[in-house]
């Protein structure tokens, strides 16, 4: 009983590596969700997918590319880390119907020196 | 302004107490409510969905104003257990689909 899955769920970065981290839900669930947590600032959503093969911006999505892969996976690509994408990672899937629960992956926590 | 914006606390009560915690949205098109629950260094979980009528779960009722763009969420007889970050959750239609905006979260304590 997976629910969503999210690796690494540690990671350091020099400044200007890239990596992308990865994302799979086995509900089969239509919608997908990638924020990015940081202290005082709660969740902000960086990119978001509706469905399979459409994506949407968020409100922090400079930096970061998206790529829904297939219903099941949701990858999040940052190409060239900056400290300031030090950050806690969510991903999150749900149905897109009103009112059914978001479930969040345990979370990846990157730091960028 | 942040499109979901919560008191960020902390709220500290004994056991026992009553606390409520709001939450406002700026944008009237927001279809779905919700409240989610984060424990320390985890995921959020939810806690309950908010319908326009109010609902409640046990211990909990979330009540929903739409015409002041207002959620609420009252905890009677706090347990220690409720320690927790509590988020409010506004789900708005785009045109590619929904986008889920969560505030920044009110942090409660319950003390012994």
């Amino acid at each position: 009983n997976a629910g969503v899955t999210q690796t690494p769920k540690f990671q350091v970065l020099k400044t200007g590596q890239s990596m992308t981290l990865q994302c799979a839900q086995d509900m089969n669930h239509n919608s997908m969700y990638w924020y990015r947590q940081d202290p005082g600032m709660g969740l902000r959503l960086i990119y978001y997918s509706a469905s399979e093969g459409t994506t949407d911006k968020g409100e922090v999505p400079n930096g970061y590319n998206v790529s829904r892969l297939n219903k099941r996976e949701f990858s999040l690509r940052l190409e060239s880390a900056a400290p300031s994408q030090t950050s806690v990672y969510f991903c999150a899937s749900k149905w897109a119907t009103e009112n059914t629960e978001a479930f969040f992956g345990q979370g990846t926590r990157l730091t960028v020196v | 302004r942040k499109e979901v914006e919560q008191d960020p606390g902390p709220f500290n009560v004994p056991e026992g107490a009553t606390v409520a915690f709001n939450c406002t949205y700026s944008n009237s098109a927001s279809q779905s409510f919700f409240w989610y629950r984060q424990d320390c260094r985890k995921e959020p979980k939810l806690l309950m969905s908010v319908y326009s009528s109010g609902n409640e779960d046990g211990r909990f009722t979330a009540q929903l104003n739409r015409a002041s763009q207002y959620i609420s969420l009252l905890i009677r007889d706090s347990k220690l257990s409720d320690s927790a970050t509590y988020l409010c959750v506004v789900k708005r239609n785009s045109n590619s689909g929904y986008a889920l905006n969560f505030g920044k979260g009110t942090s409660l304590l319950v003390t012994p």
